[in-house]
């Protein structure tokens, strides 16, 4: 049980355009997933929040405008990576947790899409 | 601000060597901590959480265990296949299901 899909798992674009990746619970329902970013070797870094109708929450330094969050149902979120630039490459995570578990349970993470802008 | 600050950064055991790797931790008010292993081009896997010091957790050949200050993860007669980036997160009490990440352990267990 608990299994989050992400999709893409690789995508490569040309600089400018723009990409969506989507994030999908498959066996449970999510009101809030979460975005994050990896570079090589580096630890995960939150971007944002999202939460199931409503506005995602942003960390602090991420361009909501560069990264948009649709989280329209309880088992998908999208983040739209807009006007894709070379420094945009990295690792995008999801992750997720189950609706009305406690909150100290544990999030579940996809795995993974690797963006390269060319 | 959260802190969590894991060690080794990379450590490389011999098939069968026992050892531990180490996630110290500054956080107001601790809900609870994380261990994740992440093998490469993939999303983090979720091995254990604990909620409270002297507490102990164990899987397999992992055993996770927690003081107010630090958590670690012992490793008993690892194999090859426990080589992976092993990731210690901390969520505080009032930060709902946000997750604060150390930098991780890349352990490789060689044959």
């Amino acid at each position: 049980g608990a299994v989050v899909s992400q999709h893409p798992s690789r995508v490569i674009c040309k600089s400018g355009t723009s990409v969506k990746i989507e994030c999908r619970s498959l066996d449970f329902q999510a009101t809030t997933m979460f975005w994050y970013r990896q570079f090589p070797k580096q630890s995960l870094m939150l971007m944002a929040t999202s939460n199931e109708g409503s506005k995602a929450t942003y960390e602090q330094g991420v361009e909501k405008d560069k990264f948009l969050i649709n989280h329209a149902s309880l088992t998908l979120s999208t983040l739209t990576v807009t006007s894709a630039h070379p420094e945009d490459s990295s690792f995008y995570i999801c992750s997720a947790r189950a609706t009305g578990r406690r909150g100290s349970s544990p999030l579940h993470f996809g795995n993974g899409t690797r963006l390269t802008v060319t | 601000e959260d802190q969590v600050t894991q060690s080794p950064e990379a450590l490389r055991l011999q098939e069968g060597e026992s050892s531990s790797l180490n996630c110290s931790y500054t956080v107001s008010g601790l809900r609870g901590l994380f261990w994740y292993r992440q093998d490469p081009g993939k999303g983090p896997e979720f091995l254990f959480t604990l909620y409270s010091a002297g507490e102990e957790k164990e899987k397999e050949r992992l055993k996770a265990t927690l003081t107010k200050k630090e958590s670690f993860l012992h490793i008993t007669a690892p194999k090859p296949e426990d080589s992976a980036t092993y990731l210690c997160a901390v969520q505080r009490e009032t930060s709902g299901s946000r997750l604060t990440f150390g930098e991780g352990t890349q352990l490789t267990v060689n044959p």
